[in-house]
């Protein structure tokens, strides 16, 4: 069965302290790797797509990685505004639609 | 990009009644996506809506309980029948940047409380 799981469920970080989440998948053939920022009161917001083992997209202070296994979304340097819940999912390539993950909530104290 | 409005972005119900949530995009797209948020999981796909055509309900959705119309390519409504609190959630609209990339943009949500 296709599945996502994220890992912390919430990590608090001091503003400037850099760390990594963690998105573990199973899926019988990877399509695409989505990383998502959901702020409170709002939908997810796209962020980032990877296909490839050993593919890295960044985005200020965000570096999004894959492996056959997980993604890491590392941020470095975080600032209070980088503070949000951050959802990952995964596109198989017998469809099209998304598995989701449950997110990590990020929380950045200054 | 696309902006995608959705109302009411909150409510309160009571128990054995229905609601309708309301997502108008700024653009014509040709599928709609509802999905279902409850707090801590992960966001579950409850049917996809083509205009012009039934929508799509994914396994554990049925149309009696979450009828949905798609009147054209900009608008489309999602209705939660005979509330119960386990309906309590944050029910959303989504469009797709293109044809099946997974990149999809998501209304601000409709949270729901049901009594």
């Amino acid at each position: 069965e296709d599945q996502v799981t994220q890992s912390p469920e919430a990590l608090r970080l001091q503003e400037g302290e850099s760390s990594s989440l963690n998105c573990s998948y199973t899926v019988s053939g990877l399509r695409g790797l989505f990383w998502y920022r959901q702020d409170p009161g709002k939908g997810p917001e796209f962020l980032f797509t990877l296909y490839s083992a050993g593919e890295e997209k960044e985005k200020e202070r965000l570096k999004a990685t894959l492996t056959k296994k997980e993604s890491f979304l590392h941020i470095t340097a975080p600032k209070p505004e980088d503070s949000a819940t951050y959802l990952c999912a995964v596109q198989a390539l017998s469809n099209y639609q998304l598995i989701w993950g449950a997110g990590t909530k990020l929380i950045i104290k200054p | 990009s696309a902006v995608i409005s959705q109302k009411p972005s909150r409510d309160i119900c009571q128990r054995g009644t229905s609601l309708t949530i309301q997502c108008q995009v700024d653009s014509q797209v040709t599928m709609m996506f509802w999905y279902r948020q409850q707090p801590g999981q992960s966001l579950t796909l409850i049917a996809t809506a083509n205009q012009g055509s039934e929508a799509t309900y994914e396994s554990g959705f049925v149309i009696d309980k979450f009828p949905i119309s798609r009147p054209n390519l900009t608008f489309s409504t999602l209705t939660v029948s005979n509330m119960s609190p386990e309906d309590s959630s944050i029910y959303l609209c989504s469009v797709e940047q293109g044809a099946n990339t997974g990149e999809l943009f998501f209304g601000e949500g409709s949270r729901l409380t049901v009594l």
